[in-house]
């Protein structure tokens, strides 16, 4: 089965512009998953999706973080405006269920804020 | 903080070794665990995972402990290979209410030397 796709893989941008991530799941996975993942650091939940519905949004900075999943397919990630602590690789990941299946990830987009 | 942490940040091994890569979890309702692979630029990539309700569990050169009397859980991978080197992670899943959320530890940077 093809993975979690994921564009773009790179994305330079100043700080205060706006970004945006694409992310298509695994076919058929009803959760996806929005993480965050600094250099050295294992990923942190930014979002979760359950179809097109919020499951859990509590470590999104809502300031200038925000998310979609429209259809209950596809999702976007938006930063507006960027901020140099944004820096990091934003990875997509989908699960089959929400219990107890393991998620598979993207390989990410990595940011850099100049 | 991390509920997930890991004793060993760097480990480096012989090919052909068997590597043993630890993780302590702080959760005591955690009950679903991952292991998740992660190459340079590129996600997660899932191993193995195992329920609270087993104590081991077997896949392809690789084998999972969950010790939940310390909390402790680890990877043991036989016959270690060059492609074997990447950071570990170690994630747990609390599935407490209705939320199902996993956490990841920090990685162990495993290195095979030839």
């Amino acid at each position: 089965e093809a993975g979690v796709a994921q564009s773009p893989r790179y994305k330079i941008i100043e700080k205060r512009q706006s970004v945006a991530f694409w992310c298509n799941p695994i076919s058929g996975h009803a959760t996806l998953y929005w993480y965050q993942q600094i250099l050295g650091q294992g990923p942190k939940l930014l979002i979760q999706f359950q179809n097109n519905g919020v499951v859990d949004d509590s470590q999104l900075p809502k300031d200038r973080f925000s998310a979609e999943r429209l259809k209950g397919v596809d999702s976007t990630l938006k930063i507006q405006p960027a901020k140099l602590e944004d820096s990091a690789v934003y990875l997509c990941a989908s699960s089959s269920s929400p219990i107890n299946q393991p998620q598979h990830f993207g390989d990410g987009t990595r940011l850099s804020i100049l | 903080g991390e509920s997930v942490g890991l004793h060993l940040p760097t480990l480096s091994v012989q090919e052909g070794d068997n590597s043993i890569i630890n993780c302590a979890y702080s959760n005591s309702a955690s009950d679903y665990f991952i292991w998740y692979k992660q190459e340079s630029g590129k996600g997660p990539q899932f191993i193995i995972d195992i329920r609270s309700n087993m104590d081991k569990r077997q896949g392809q050169r690789v084998t999972v402990l969950l010790n939940k009397t310390v909390k402790h859980l680890s990877l043991q991978i036989a016959a270690t290979q060059p492609g074997d080197s990447a950071v570990y992670f170690c994630a747990e899943n609390y599935s407490g209410g209705s939320n199902y959320k996993l956490t990841f530890g920090k990685g162990t940077l495993l290195t095979v030397n030839p």
